[in-house]
């Protein structure tokens, strides 16, 4: 079993549309979570960090359950721009003090359509 | 740019040939990672170094693998008797230690082995 999962996709929404991604993870230990985009050819590039209580930034809403090691994305309002490969992420220490080596999942690729 | 920068972007390179690539990280960072990224995956952790001290090794990284950072500050990561299987996206990311281990990438090295 992978250390994190999350479904491939592709995804492919209108734009305005409402897209939610998944993810689940195994290691229980596990304290920080983050979701991250990846543009085609490009680096990954933070896109929010996820919190237990739930974060949101503009569009971009994301969910963390412990009980059940899974984390969500949900995009409103979709745009051209929003386009590219959403990779979860998690900590792979159960310290960040002790390390930080990030635990990426398949990432889910999305395409908005005009 | 004071971002992460790596160096060479592209090498091509025939089987059995020895490569070396470059990261330079963001210039008060003392963690560096590398992570190697295939078609269709999300990165997998290699190899970190915190200062100079190389603290964690990844079961990827075979004994044809080997990352240094004599300095602390930038780092080298050298593949031996390259194979085609090497052939990937190798990713450098710096962050600080004692944070919420937000990891910025630099652009990447895409190896190609003949």
């Amino acid at each position: 079993r992978k250390e994190v999962e999350q479904d491939p996709g592709p995804f492919n929404v209108p734009e305005g549309a409402t897209v939610a991604f998944n993810c689940t993870y195994s290691n229980s230990a596990s304290q920080s979570f983050f979701w991250y985009r990846q543009d085609c050819r490009k680096e990954p590039k933070l896109l929010m960090s996820v919190y237990s209580s739930g974060n949101e930034d503009g569009r971009f809403t994301a969910q963390l359950n412990r009980a059940s090691q899974y984390i969500s994305l949900l995009i409103r309002d979709s745009k051209l721009s929003d386009s590219a490969t959403y990779l979860c992420v998690v900590n792979g220490s159960p310290d960040y003090n002790q390390g930080g080596k990030l635990i990426f999942g398949q990432g889910t690729e999305l395409s908005v359509k005009p | 740019d004071t971002g992460v920068s790596q160096d060479p972007r592209h090498k091509i390179t025939k089987r059995g040939q020895n490569v070396t690539f470059r990261c330079d990280p963001i210039s008060e960072h003392n963690r560096l990672y590398w992570y190697r990224q295939t078609l269709g995956q999300g990165p997998e952790f290699l190899t970190y170094f915190q200062n100079e001290a190389q603290l964690e090794k990844s079961r990827l990284l075979s004994d044809r693998f080997s990352a240094e950072r004599p300095k602390g500050s930038f780092s080298t990561l050298e593949i031996q008797r390259t194979e085609q299987g090497d052939s990937a996206m190798y990713l450098c990311a710096s962050s600080l230690a004692f944070s919420q281990e937000t990891q910025y990438f630099g652009p990447g090295t895409r190896l190609l082995v003949l």
